[in-house]
């Protein structure tokens, strides 16, 4: 049974650094053609890919983001990591991690509620 | 602006069949059989319904099906019930640079 779960802060001020975790179970993400990443949603609005890990630690961005995105993997713990700099209130968004798998988002976690306001 | 066009709204009453159309280009949806369809009820983390164009996974029904013709993608809905009222967001892989592009979603309605 695959899960995954979103954790970081739910407030950041501009300009802030925003830092948040995903913590899986129910696979590995030392599995050939297994991937995790991060889509987000702003409140009323649609979904948005922005980035990707891969088994091999294959990194794929979003090209609008890339410049301020970073995704890292900790195979041993299950947990990925997405850093986005120089937060902005556009920036309020559920996040949501995802497991990949040969090019389809199948399983996502439950989200997390990010709003930058100072 | 999505990448994927979607129309904003659909309906159809009890029972009838309602189909949701996904445009892209040929750099997405028209170059690659991985589309994929989402649901999202309110205030839930989106589901996946159809993947790879047409397929299902286990546990969503058979009244969701999904096909591809040119650079548009489509999900069709049939027999129409009350829980299906939901929005609809197509997504394909567009290659190692995009990777991956969102419609922007469709609000199905169930009158």
């Amino acid at each position: 049974q695959i899960t995954l779960k979103e954790s970081g802060p739910t407030l950041v001020e501009p300009t802030q650094t925003l830092t948040l975790t995903c913590t899986f179970s129910g696979f590995s993400l030392s599995t050939t053609a297994v991937g995790v990443g991060w889509i987000r949603q702003p409140p009323g609005k649609a979904l948005e890919w922005l980035a990707l890990i891969y088994w091999n630690d294959d990194k794929r961005y979003s090209p609008s983001l890339k410049s301020r995105l970073t995704i890292t993997k900790d195979t041993s713990k299950n947990q990925v990591v997405l850093t986005m700099t120089n937060m902005d209130p556009v920036d309020t968004a559920t996040y949501y991690c995802v497991h990949r798998h040969t090019h389809t988002n199948d399983f996502w976690g439950q989200g997390t509620l990010v709003t930058v306001s100072s | 602006q999505s990448a994927l066009t979607q129309p904003p709204s659909a309906s159809g009453s009890p029972g009838q069949s309602v189909t949701i159309s996904c445009t892209g280009t040929s750099s997405d949806v028209g170059g690659y059989d991985y589309v994929s369809w989402y649901q999202q009820h309110p205030g839930k983390g989106p589901k996946l319904m159809i993947y790879e164009v047409s397929k299902r996974p286990s546990g969503v029904p058979d009244r969701f099906s999904g096909s591809k013709s040119g650079n548009t993608a489509s999900l069709t809905v049939s027999g129409l019930q009350a829980e299906d009222e939901a929005d609809y967001y197509c997504s394909s892989y567009a290659g190692s640079n995009n990777h991956v592009v969102f419609g922007g979603g469709t609000k199905l309605t169930v009158l």
